[in-house]
């Protein structure tokens, strides 16, 4: 079955640190793959996708994400993280019939 | 162009009554997906739509649940009889949704659902 796993629950990084969010996917095929994020009591906002192609592939607001086939990872990363970064990210794959497979979410806590 | 429109925000209802969740989808987007929320989990697939056409309800509960999406007007998801556990946010995404070819689905605000 597809599944996708995001391993860290929370992570709190300082503001200004760089920021890695690990996605790990299990897939037959090409995936599709994205991150959204969540802010409290909020919907969800898509901040990158991987379809084919390039497989680092940039997104809004400063993120970007790896796509590496021999990992089956897609992690997102962020240089310099700022304080209204501070938000649940969640990592999907996209099953055969278009709908999203979400990973349980990674919490991110912002240290002043 | 507006986004993905869902109403109410927020909804308490008692055990036993019924929720209506709607939602509007983007202009020009024809197909609206619906997903569930527990408390801090994340998103699980529930039903997927195109107009007056239920394309995959494999992640529906068997019962109480339903959801349609009309020639006309939002979608509506439907839970009858609410229980305690059915207390979750509720989100609706739509697509342009040509067959054959994925897109990125766009995500409302949700409605928070309170069984009390």
């Amino acid at each position: 079955a597809q599944s996708v796993t995001q391993p860290d629950i929370h992570i709190t990084v300082s503001e200004g640190a760089s920021l890695e969010l690990r996605c790990n996917y299990s897939y037959g095929a090409t995936p599709y793959l994205f991150w959204y994020v969540q802010s409290p009591g909020q919907g969800l906002q898509l901040l990158l996708k991987y379809f084919s192609g390039d497989t680092l592939v940039q997104g809004i607001k400063g993120f970007e994400a790896e796509f590496k086939r021999s990992q089956s990872s897609f992690n997102l990363r962020k240089p310099s993280v700022h304080w209204s970064d501070a938000a649940e990210y969640f990592c999907a794959g996209m099953d055969s019939s278009y709908k999203l497979i979400f990973g349980s979410g990674t919490r991110l806590l912002v240290r002043p | 162009n507006a986004g993905v429109m869902q109403n109410p925000r927020h909804l308490v209802r008692r055990r036993g009554q019924e929720a209506r969740l709607r939602c509007s989808p983007m202009k020009g987007h024809s197909h609206v997906y619906w997903y569930r929320q527990l408390p801090e989990e994340g998103l699980k697939f529930m039903v997927y739509l195109q107009k007056e056409n239920i394309i995959d309800e494999s992640g529906m509960p068997k019962e109480r649940f339903s959801a349609e999406f009309p020639k006309e007007g939002p979608s509506i998801l439907r839970i009858q009889q609410v229980v305690r556990g059915d207390s979750a946010a509720y989100f609706c995404a739509s697509t342009p949704g040509v067959s054959g070819i994925p897109y990125e689905q766009y995500f409302g605000p949700g409605t928070r659902l309170t069984v009390t």
